[in-house]
């Protein structure tokens, strides 16, 4: 069984503040993996997807990877009100594409003016 | 490039209902993918499809819910007799052959009366 998991939050951070959001990962097999950001009422939008361990850098956005721990961040530098929003996490278990993508339940974001 | 479109926007049923919903994936993606959010709740995948076949409908309740993509036209999700439990917003998203991560449609909110 595949599963993600995600603090469901509130995660209440003030405007200008480093938002940090986390996922583990059952899986040991996962390959790739992205962050999905939905505001209310809204479809899931991407905007990060990380493959390797390590750290990878997208203007505010650093998507984090610990395949050892099967651990998963975000974290979004100088958060503005309008990052507030629910993130989702999720997880393919192939590398080879195509696969469904398991979700996490998501961390609700609220960034405080 | 008009992305992945999904009608209707809103869809208003009575039990015991027919439910049809629609998307056409971007142009150049040949893989589909249904997903259903309940309130509250994390994406759960239902059924991937490419044109013709069903790939993978693990995600798929075995009564009342049906998938296609057909070599002509668009995706069409159809769930029958409905309930008060279909209720949710149905997400299809579309990817390109060995592409990784999704683009997701507008979404169909069902409510089912």
């Amino acid at each position: 069984q595949k599963e993600v998991e995600q603090n469901s939050g509130p995660l209440s951070v003030p405007e200008g503040a480093i938002a940090s959001l986390n996922c583990t990962y059952s899986d040991r097999g996962s390959q790739s993996f992205f962050w999905y950001r939905q505001y209310s009422g809204k479809s899931p939008e991407l905007i990060m997807s990380i493959y390797s361990n390590g750290d990878k850098e997208d203007g505010r956005f650093t998507a984090q990877l610990n395949k050892a721990s099967q651990y998963v961040s975000l974290l979004i530098r100088d958060s503005q009100p309008s990052d507030s929003a629910t993130y989702l996490c999720a997880v393919n278990l192939m590398n080879s594409g195509n696969t469904p993508l398991v979700f996490g339940k998501g961390t609700r974001l609220s960034v405080i003016a | 490039n008009a992305g992945v479109m999904q009608n209707p926007r809103h869809l208003v049923r009575r039990r015991g209902q027919e439910a049809r919903l629609r998307c056409s994936p971007m142009k150049g993606h040949s893989h589909v993918y249904w997903y259903r959010q309940l309130p509250e709740e994390g994406l759960k995948f239902m059924v991937y499809l490419q044109k013709e076949n069903i790939i993978d409908e693990s995600g798929m309740p075995k009564e009342r819910f049906s998938a296609e993509f057909p070599k002509e036209g668009p995706s069409i999700l159809r769930i029958q007799q409905v309930v008060r439990g279909d209720s949710a917003a149905y997400f299809c998203a579309s990817s390109p052959a060995g592409g990784f991560g999704y683009t997701f449609g507008s979404g169909t909110r069902l409510t089912v009366v």
